[in-house]
């Protein structure tokens, strides 16, 4: 069975410029949470989808979105990039909403660097 | 909100020995689960345990075993006979829907 799969594994961008990330889940995973790692900050949650809905929302500015699709991959999206905006981003995959009752499974991670 | 504290920022220990790395938790939640999360440098976030709070028997897998203390709002992470493999970032993190990471622990294990 595949696990979770986000790329691009490393991304470098410019200020002002947006990027995209993807996360696959693992087969039959229907949510799909994104996390924010810095070294200032640590782990930060940022949103969760589950069927297509995003159920969840962590305290991050609106240049921040994302969205899921009917196969429950799922893609993040951050505008208008800043320098602070550098940080190694993880997806993380479950069966049913909420990490609360169900194993959240992570990714290897987007590593972005804003420059 | 929930917030998680891990105090110590690193920790090191001789193999094959036993180490506990702390964690504490405020919440006014009754019903959460509680997870310890292993971070190698891979970074990939690989899950060591995880604890129901309305379950009183403290979890337990192969080496790992946790000390949930509800009313102190502790929750401590023993790893018994350490392996070198063990050595990452560990970190403690509190879910009622989201989870909420503290700081994270370096562990490193000594030969």
């Amino acid at each position: 069975k595949a696990g979770v799969t986000q790329t691009p594994r490393y991304l470098i961008k410019t200020r002002g410029q947006q990027v995209t990330l993807s996360c696959s889940p693992i087969s039959g995973h229907r949510s799909v949470s994104w996390y924010q790692q810095t070294p200032g900050q640590g782990l930060q949650f940022l949103f969760e989808y589950f069927s297509e809905t995003q159920r969840n929302k962590g305290n991050f500015p609106g240049r921040f979105s994302g969205r899921q699709f009917s196969n429950s991959r799922s893609e993040m999206n951050v505008s208008t990039l800043e320098l602070g905006d550098s940080a190694l981003y993880l997806c993380a995959s479950s069966l049913g909403q909420g990490a609360m009752n169900t194993e959240a499974f992570f990714g290897q991670g987007t590593r972005l660097t804003v420059v | 909100a929930q917030t998680v504290t891990q105090s110590q920022p690193e920790m090191s220990v001789q193999e094959a020995e036993t180490v506990t790395l702390s964690c504490t938790y405020d919440t006014s939640e009754n019903n959460y689960y509680l997870f310890w999360y292993k971070q190698p440098p891979s970074r990939q976030m690989i899950l060591v345990i995880r604890q129901e709070a309305y379950k009183q028997q403290n979890a337990t897998e192969n080496r790992f075993s946790v000390n949930f203390q509800k009313a102190a709002k502790s929750f401590s992470l023993k790893i018994s006979d350490s392996q070198l493999g063990d050595t990452a970032m560990y970190f403690c993190a509190f879910s009622k829907r989201e989870l909420t990471f503290g700081k994270g622990i370096t562990l490193s294990v000594r030969p």
